[in-house]
């Protein structure tokens, strides 16, 4: 089955300063990969995501980067804020009979002031 | 207007106790899901239904059970609890059962089992 690894599993940034979140994932058939968003004691919620037909996709502070070769996608968020601190989650899922979405272990992001 | 809603929000109980969580979806969605949350915060798929059909069900002991009368439900029973049932339980919901851009997945607020 599909594994996803997540690193690093703490981060702490400064705000203003740029964040990256990297991920690797085992299965070459997985085609799409979402970023999730998961406030202290709260629901985890989608921010982006991205298909395997594309390299990058934006949305205001954040971005989501794609490299199938290598089989790993990232997210940036740029000037950080404190309402971004908490804990993210990649995961990559494969198309078939009964896909699902197979999550990394989190990032739990700090933004300091 | 919450539209993935699951009750109870929180629960207590002692080991070898019956409980039952349900939850609910308002969002027309053919596919829920049942996902635990560890106290690391790994997050693990349990169960996947898609209209009222099981369609996933990962190594959960079978002490746990999924139920869907409908395609807007998806109630999970757990019997004789253990300590190692404390978790977040999230219910979630997709259009279909292949999550992607036009089908995301959708969490409830998640309920917080605890076993004492």
């Amino acid at each position: 089955g599909e594994n996803v690894e997540q690193h690093p599993s703490t981060l702490s940034v400064q705000e203003g300063d740029s964040a990256v979140i990297k991920c690797t994932y085992s299965d070459s058939a997985s085609n799409y990969f979402p970023w999730y968003k998961q406030e202290l004691g709260k629901r985890p919620q989608l921010i982006i995501d991205i298909r395997s037909n594309v390299g990058e996709k934006k949305d205001q502070r954040i971005a989501v980067t794609l490299n199938k070769t290598a089989k790993h996608f990232s997210l940036h968020i740029t000037e950080t804020q404190p309402e971004d601190s908490a804990v993210y989650f990649c995961a990559a899922r494969r198309t078939g009979t009964a896909s699902k979405l197979t999550f990394g272990t989190g990032t739990r992001l700090q933004v300091t002031l | 207007d919450t539209a993935v809603s699951q009750t109870p929000k929180y629960l207590v109980t002692q080991m070898g106790n019956d409980k039952s969580i349900k939850c609910e979806q308002n969002l027309g969605h053919d596919t829920m899901y049942w996902y635990k949350q560890d106290s690391k915060k790994f997050l693990k798929i349990m169960f996947s239904y898609n209209n009222k059909e099981l369609i996933i069900n990962e190594t959960v002991p079978n002490r746990f059970s999924p139920k869907s009368p409908d395609k807007a439900h998806l109630n999970l029973h757990i019997n004789s609890l253990e300590l190692g049932d404390s978790a977040v339980y999230f219910c979630a919901s997709s259009h279909n059962r292949d999550p992607s851009l036009n089908s995301p997945l959708h969490f409830g607020n998640g309920t917080r089992l605890t076993v004492t």
